[in-house]
Order: structure tokens, then C-alpha cells, then sequence
């Protein structure tokens, strides 16, 4: 399938912001997502942004699409320890599965 | 509401066995999709159920079948193990095929 790259970890002090980085290769992709895994969990969706939008914000998360380049960030404001997970960027079309990345392991330190 | 729930939570097999997972669907979700979260990996999609039927399937061998009851729960067979299959197992539901996905916990599957 195509290719969602991400960077595998990212370390921050607690109270800065994080901003974590994806590309994507498909151009049929219409959905970006931003899931969180905690330790031992599941998969939480955080929010996602549709392919005609460039910019999303959510009380402390701003998603940034440039559809031009695949590139999609997500930036986490004063971030938390709390915040500290796995956070993975995944694109579909519509009707179809979710084509995730890798995941980077997010560090929150006090 | 329970959310998206699955059992078990754990499993050890041994290579060449069999295994069936299962998962129940959140309250007045239709569809059930499966992935497989290899260690340090993201999930890959491994098939999604709709009205009994598997309505999309990922890069998965036949080893790996599936059911849907009319009840919208669903089960994951995983046929002749081989190590490689260990992983955490994810299922999730959704209104509709491309609805929002929620997912379950998973199922942790250990083959020796």
C-alpha cells in the first residue's frame, strides 16, 4: 500500500509545545488522522482533518495539512506528561481502511 | 455504553495451532474491521465486515478468516500459526464502512 512516514520519537519538556510530523504518498488520501496509543490500550482518534481544509484546531491540538507536499503535522500546546504516548498519523479514502504509520513515541519531561 | 470490546485479552499458542478472537461491536455500530499491531509497528489493516459480509480485505494470507453475526459482533481466525502472527490484535466498529473508527483494547496473541 502507499506510505505513511512519521518520525519514530520525539522528546519535550512538560509546558512546551510538541509537534509531531507525517507524509503521506497517496493522492486519492480525503481523511488525515492523529490516533494515540497509551501503554497497554488501544488506539484513541484525536482528530483528523479532511483534504480540502488546511488547518484544524481543537483546545490544545492545531493540525496543519499541506496537501501540496503530503504533510501533515500536529502540534500538542503546553503538553503534559499525561500527553506522553505513542501518537500515529493515518490517511484513507473514503469507504476504505485506515493506512497508518509508524507511530512516534512521544517524551514528556518534567 | 461498553464501547468496542474484545476477548480475550491475552493469548499463548503455539505454531501450527489455531485461534479465534472475538469482538463486540459499540452500541449501533454496523461494521467491524480488524488490524494487526506487529511490536513497534502501526496497525495494518487486515479486513472489514459489513452485513455479514467481508466487504474489504488488506495484504493478509487466507490463514487469516473472519465472520460477522447478525448480531454485528465479529470473530478473527487465524489458521496454522506461525511466530510472526504474535501481535496485538484491533478491532474496531464504526456507524458504516467509512464511518469513524473506534477501537478496542485489543488482543494480545503470543505464538511460541
Amino acid at each position: 500500500g502507499e506510505d505513511v512516514e512519521q518520525s519514530l520519537f520525539l522528546s519535550v519538556r512538560e509546558g512546551d509545545s510538541s509537534v509531531i510530523n507525517c507524509t503521506y504518498t497517496d493522492s486519492s488520501s480525503t481523511y488525515l488522522y492523529w490516533y494515540k496509543q497509551e501503554p497497554g490500550a488501544g488506539l484513541q482518534l484525536l482528530t483528523y482533518i479532511f483534504s480540502n481544509m488546511d488547518m484544524k484546531q481543537d483546545q490544545r491540538l492545531t493540525v496543519l495539512l499541506n496537501k501540496k507536499d503530503k504533510h501533515l503535522s500536529l502540534r500538542i500546546a503546553d503538553t503534559q506528561t499525561g500527553d506522553s504516548a505513542i501518537y500515529f498519523c493515518a490517511e484513507s479514502a473514503p469507504g476504505y481502511a485506515l493506512n497508518f504509520g509508524k507511530g512516534t513515541s512521544l517524551l514528556v519531561t518534567p | 455504553d461498553a464501547g468496542v470490546t474484545q476477548s480475550p485479552t491475552h493469548l499463548i499458542k503455539t505454531r501450527g495451532q489455531q485461534v479465534t478472537l472475538r469482538c463486540s461491536p459499540k452500541s449501533g455500530h454496523d461494521t467491524v474491521s480488524w488490524y494487526q499491531q506487529a511490536l513497534g509497528q502501526g496497525p495494518q489493516f487486515i479486513f472489514q465486515y459489513y452485513e455479514e459480509e467481508e466487504r474489504q480485505r488488506g495484504n493478509f494470507p487466507d490463514r487469516f478468516s473472519g465472520h460477522q453475526f447478525p448480531n454485528y459482533s465479529s470473530e478473527l481466525n487465524v489458521n496454522a500459526l506461525l511466530l510472526g502472527d504474535s501481535a496485538l490484535y484491533l478491532c474496531a466498529s464504526s456507524l458504516s464502512p467509512g464511518g469513524e473508527q473506534f477501537f478496542g483494547p485489543g488482543t494480545r496473541l503470543t505464538v511460541l
